[in-house]
């Protein structure tokens, strides 16, 4: 198993243009997350799913859209970058549990970093 | 709210000595799960460790030891005969049932000096 994978590893983007941050799991997780870490501020929340076809909002979403049409794939997509969305940013997976004490370990990525001028 | 606090900022040891890593939590949640994740220079977020809030028990694995107290809302992370391999930061995080939304801790920069 490749595990979590993240591409690109780097990008400087300018202000106002769009990408997308790819991220793949080879798991077959059902819980996919984008957080964004900061110095200072540890890691946050920007969207989730809890599988294909169902997505939601985290902590910091503005600015962010995702969508998730496979179980494998979980892109973030910046509209229009701006510097404040300069940052380190992890996809991670896990199973989705079922019952009252199920439950997984979250597993993440090796990272994006992005820079936005 | 959920919210995590690692009020170390940076902590800097000789090696061999032993460190205590603190974190403090607050949840209204009655089942919550704690978490504590290390990151090398190298930038990848790795597992250390979940703990469940009905479960007390201290654990050790190795030279690491994690002390759970729901009196205190800490979890705290002890390394014995710290090493400079130890070198990283480390977070401290927090999630309601089913583990999955977490809420991190600021991160607590490590440095073992040989």
């Amino acid at each position: 198993n490749a595990g979590v994978t993240q591409t690109p590893k780097f990008q400087v983007l300018k202000t106002g243009q769009s990408m997308t941050l790819q991220c793949a799991q080879d798991m077959n997780h059902e819980y996919m997350s984008w957080y964004r870490q900061d110095p200072g501020m540890g890691l946050r929340l920007i969207h989730y799913s809890v599988g294909a076809g169902i997505t939601d909002q985290g902590e910091v979403p503005n600015g962010y859209n995702v969508s998730r049409s496979t179980t494998e794939d979980f892109p973030l997509r910046l509209l229009s970058a701006a510097p404040s969305q300069t940052s380190v940013y992890f996809c991670a997976s896990s199973y989705f549990p079922r019952d009252s004490v199920r439950t997984d370990t979250q597993y993440f990525g090796p990272g994006t970093r992005l820079t936005v001028l | 709210a959920q919210k995590v606090t690692q009020a170390q900022t940076e902590i800097s040891v000789v090696e061999k000595e032993d460190v205590t890593l603190d974190c403090v939590y607050e949840t209204r949640d009655t089942t919550y799960y704690l978490f504590w994740y290390k990151q090398p220079p190298s930038g990848e977020l790795v597992f250390l460790i979940r703990r469940n809030s009905f479960d007390e028990q201290n654990e050790i694995s190795g030279r690491y030891s994690w002390n759970f107290q729901k009196s205190t809302s800490s979890f705290n992370f002890t390394i014995t005969a710290s090493q400079v391999v130890d070198s990283a930061v480390y977070f401290c995080a927090l999630s309601g049932w089913g583990a999955q939304k977490l809420v991190f801790g600021q991160g607590t920069r490590l440095t073992i000096n040989p």
